[in-house]
């Protein structure tokens, strides 16, 4: 069947660090992967997409890489701020169907 | 484009009253979905709409719950009787297409039924 899996969190990073979120996914034939993002209060918005192998999707200073050879599609920024503070959810489209992640929070601390 | 309309965005009502949350979606969109988020079971899809149609309803936790699209540009969500367990964040969705295509959020309508 079709499924997402992301690291569980809760994540607290300094200003300033790296982050990673890592996404793997089960499917058949080929989805497009998506990456949402959730601040308190608000709805889930779109951060940003992939839609084939080797795609890399990027927004705001997040990348992501869909790797079919893995089945991963991690989230990464070079450099967080405090304001990225949230929820972030991984999520696969496919067919019919489209399926989220359980979400992993981050703080990040000045 | 407004994006994705929900009202009320907060509703608290007493326990067996009728609820009904309602919600705009983008124009153009052709599939319209309905979840609802809590801390417990986090975010489950209840039910989806393709060309107003309801497509796949299993999401939906009783015959409590109802949902309606009828027109392109509106749908509603009913509960009644409410319950408490109800209290939740209600999201409804748009996209293009169902399937692979990207789904805008509307704000969420915060429910609480004391």
């Amino acid at each position: 069947g079709n499924s997402v899996t992301q690291m569980e969190g809760p994540v607290t990073l300094s200003e300033e660090a790296f982050l990673t979120i890592n996404c793997t996914y089960t499917a058949t034939g080929y989805p497009s992967l998506f990456w949402y993002v959730q601040y308190p209060g608000e709805g889930l918005q779109l951060l940003l997409k992939a839609t084939k192998a080797d795609d890399k999707g990027s927004n705001k200073g997040f990348e992501a890489t869909y790797r079919k050879e893995t089945t991963s599609f991690h989230l990464e920024k070079g450099s967080v701020q405090v304001s990225d503070s949230a929820v972030y959810f991984c999520a696969l489209g496919t067919g019919n169907q489209f399926y989220f992640g359980t979400g992993t929070s981050l703080t990040v601390i000045p | 484009d407004a994006g994705v309309i929900q009202s009320p965005r907060h509703e608290v009502t007493e326990m067996g009253q009728e609820v009904t949350l309602r919600c705009k979606p983008i124009s153009g969109h052709n599939s319209l979905f309905w979840y609802r988020q809590t801390m417990m079971r986090g975010l489950e899809l209840l039910i989806y709409f393709n060309n107003n149609v309801p497509i796949d309803d299993s999401g939906m936790p009783e015959d409590r719950f109802s949902a309606k699209m009828p027109n392109a540009s509106f749908s509603t969500l009913k509960i009644q009787p409410s319950e408490p367990r109800d209290s939740a964040v209600y999201f409804c969705a748009s996209s293009l297409y169902q399937g692979a295509y990207e789904q805008y959020f509307g704000p969420g309508t915060r429910l609480t039924v004391t």
